[in-house]
């Protein structure tokens, strides 16, 4: 069964910066293409960014705009988000997605002073 | 970035009933590879989503054959069929035609 788990999501202040994690097992992670997503307190969702395999290739949304990095390690079978200079328009669920096919349950980031 | 308009908002329905959303996209989804790639969520109360049906019509594992999905170009539809009290919740399509990914604005599925 494939499951991910995020974590490290917590309150933060504007201009700060943040590291989420998702943990993967279930699959061969190094196989997969991983996405992350993200929900907002009014319930829109927003696609982040992806990265291939090997972590070699990344996209992101032009919202981001430069401020979120997506990067994996295989041999922990761990992706992460790391964000900076965060905004109150980065408060919401972050979910882990293997290629928008399977979710984890979420982290909540706030971004507040 | 291409838009994904949903409606209805809010859908009340009876337990056995039917019940339809729709998903419109600015833009033709049909990608330069002949597949169209229009996706379907549920996200159930405290849950985060999980997939119903990909590449329109194709329903995921474990996903049953109440649920069907149909259209094409930039108009698509979710059908439920003898609503059960698991299928109440927020609907979402999704397409990755073309780049970024974008949602719709979710049909919220509740009991009349």
């Amino acid at each position: 069964e494939v499951q991910l788990v995020e974590s490290g999501g917590s309150l933060v202040q504007p201009g700060g910066s943040l590291k989420l994690s998702c943990v993967a097992s279930g699959y061969t992670f190094s196989n997969y293409w991983m996405d992350w997503v993200r929900q907002t307190p009014g319930k829109s969702l927003e696609w982040i960014g992806e990265i291939n395999t090997d972590g070699s290739k990344t996209n992101y949304a032009p919202s981001i705009k430069d401020r979120f990095t997506i990067s994996r390690d295989n041999a922990k079978s761990t992706l992460y988000l790391q964000m900076s200079n965060v905004k109150s328009d980065d408060t919401a669920i972050y979910y882990c997605t293997r290629s928008t096919t399977d979710w984890g349950p979420g982290t909540m980031v706030t971004v507040s002073s | 970035d291409v838009v994904m308009t949903q409606t209805p908002v809010s859908l009340p329905v009876s337990l056995g009933g039917q019940a339809s959303i729709s998903c419109r996209s600015s833009q033709s989804l049909v990608h330069s590879n002949g597949n169209t790639y229009l996706h379907w969520y549920l996200q159930k109360p405290g849950q985060s989503p999980q997939l119903l049906i990909y590449r329109v019509s194709n329903r995921f594992s474990g996903v049953p054959d109440r649920f069907s999905g149909s259209g094409s170009g930039t108009d698509f539809t979710l059908k439920i069929s003898r609503v059960e009290p698991e299928d109440l919740g927020d609907y979402y399509c999704l397409q990755s035609t073309h780049f970024p990914p974008t949602f719709g604005g979710g049909t919220k599925l509740e009991l009349k």
